[in-house]
């Protein structure tokens, strides 16, 4: 019973290129979180995402962030042209349909910013 | 908005020591709460949870207690142990149709031999 899967774990860019973080949600889980953990720091939360919709984008940053949830594949977050505040660990949760069952997260992605 | 208020550490124990990490919230409507566990390197993992007020979460020893009317959540342990260091997170939810979590800082423990 797999649980929720990141890719990659370690993740390092220069400034000014795009990182691509991937989430894999538990089988038969439909809604899928994302959250930043920077150094030191509690989790935010950024997006929540449903297949092909995009729930609540609260905390995602204005630019360069997106984030996606395909009818078919894992979640996507982009990050185009990083700085080195993003350096970051990225933690994806999902959680089945019933609102009352608690949210499964993956191991992060540690993205570094050189 | 929703918050989360946590003790902060980090708090040092020796083994068998008693546990507790302080947790209140500030919320609309009825949230439930949850203390989740990282340990070096991983990701977050589901400790216990309460839905409604006066509910008890329980798992591994650890316990917590829905206080509806101190807003509180308090994490306890009677007895710590060298595997319970680790960084615990107090999180809740909005059943209110949205589901994203609001977490504490954290509070990192370190259980000495």
């Amino acid at each position: 019973n797999a649980g929720v899967m990141q890719n990659p774990r370690h993740l390092v860019r220069r400034r000014g290129q795009e990182a691509r973080l991937r989430c894999s949600p538990m089988k038969g889980h439909s809604h899928v979180y994302w959250y930043r953990q920077l150094p030191e720091e509690g989790l935010k939360f950024m997006v929540y995402l449903q297949k092909e919709n995009i729930i609540d984008e609260s905390g995602m940053p204005k630019e360069r962030f997106s984030a996606e949830f395909p009818k078919e594949g894992p979640s996507i977050l982009r990050i185009q042209q990083v700085v080195r505040g993003d350096s970051a660990a990225y933690f994806c949760a999902s959680s089945p349909r019933d609102s009352y069952q608690p949210q499964h997260f993956g191991d992060g992605t540690r993205l570094s910013i050189l | 908005g929703d918050s989360v208020t946590q003790m902060e550490g980090p708090v040092t124990l020796s083994e068998e020591a008693f546990l507790t990490i302080n947790c209140t919230y500030t919320a609309t409507g009825y949230p439930s709460l949850f203390w989740y566990v990282q340990y070096p390197g991983e990701g977050l993992q589901l400790l216990l949870k309460a839905t409604k007020a006066d509910d008890k979460g329980s798992n591994k020893g650890f316990e917590a207690t829905y206080r509806k009317e101190t807003t509180s959540f308090h994490l306890e342990k009677g007895s710590v142990q060298v595997s319970d260091s680790a960084v615990y997170f107090c999180a809740l939810s909005d059943l209110w149709g949205n589901e994203k979590l609001t977490f504490g800082t954290g509070t990192r423990l370190t259980i000495i031999p």
